[in-house]
């Protein structure tokens, strides 16, 4: 069966500190993956999304990137955190022309 | 620009009651999915519809597509306090991407 892994789970970070999150997928091959950024008790917000290994799509323009080193790793980051950059982050696979998407269980991202 | 509009965007309601929660569009979609997300959590998928006017049950929860596959409902019998939760809903388009409603937060009184 497939899994899906965030972390760190939670993180507490300065305005100005970079950021890493890391998400891994296990159980499948060449899995579209997606960064998703939601607010309290909202609805989702694409951020990335990736179709292959250095294939990244940009949803949003802002100071975050992303990038796919492995086939099932995406990794979400930043030079320099702003405020506006806290919330709930969560990572995502589908399976290749497939509707249906699978959760991780998310980093909740304090800047302060 | 795709929007999904979903309705109510709060409902609190006693154990053992019904209640209907709406997705809108005026675009049309390739399918329409529900997630359900728990504080904390990721969202877990409960269904997916794909064919204009289906239906379909999972235990006391009903999920139906509009004839045009713009709309969908999710109706809940019997609530009960487990069915507490962020109720989310996504269509799809012709690129398999999702368009998300903004959440129907669910809460259910003992």
């Amino acid at each position: 069966s497939q899994t899906i892994h965030q972390w760190p789970a939670t993180l507490v970070q300065p305005v100005g500190s970079p950021l890493s999150l890391e998400c891994t997928v296990e159980g499948t091959s060449n899995p579209n993956l997606y960064w998703y950024r939601q607010a309290a008790g909202r609805g989702l917000q694409l951020l990335f999304y990736s179709v292959g290994i250095g294939q990244i799509s940009s949803e949003v323009p802002q100071n975050l990137s992303a990038s796919r080193p492995q086939d099932r790793q995406f990794i979400l980051s930043s030079k320099k955190l702003l405020l506006s950059d806290s919330g709930f982050y969560l990572c995502a696979w589908s399976k290749s022309r497939s509707y249906e998407q699978y959760f991780g269980p998310g980093t909740r991202l304090t800047v302060t | 620009t795709q929007l999904l509009e979903q309705s109510p965007q709060f409902l609190s309601i006693q154990e053992g009651e019904n209640l209907t929660v709406y997705c809108n569009s005026s675009s049309v979609f390739s399918s329409l999915q529900w997630y359900r997300q728990e504080p904390g959590e990721g969202p877990v998928l409960l269904v997916t519809v794909v064919t204009g006017g289906e239906v379909k049950k999972l235990k006391r929860l009903t999920f139906q597509f509009g004839d045009a596959r713009k709309d969908s409902s999710l109706h809940i019998t019997a609530a009960q306090p487990g069915d507490t939760g962020l109720y989310l809903c996504a269509g799809a388009d012709s690129n398999y991407q999702l368009i998300w409603g903004a959440g129907t937060k669910l809460i259910i009184k003992p």
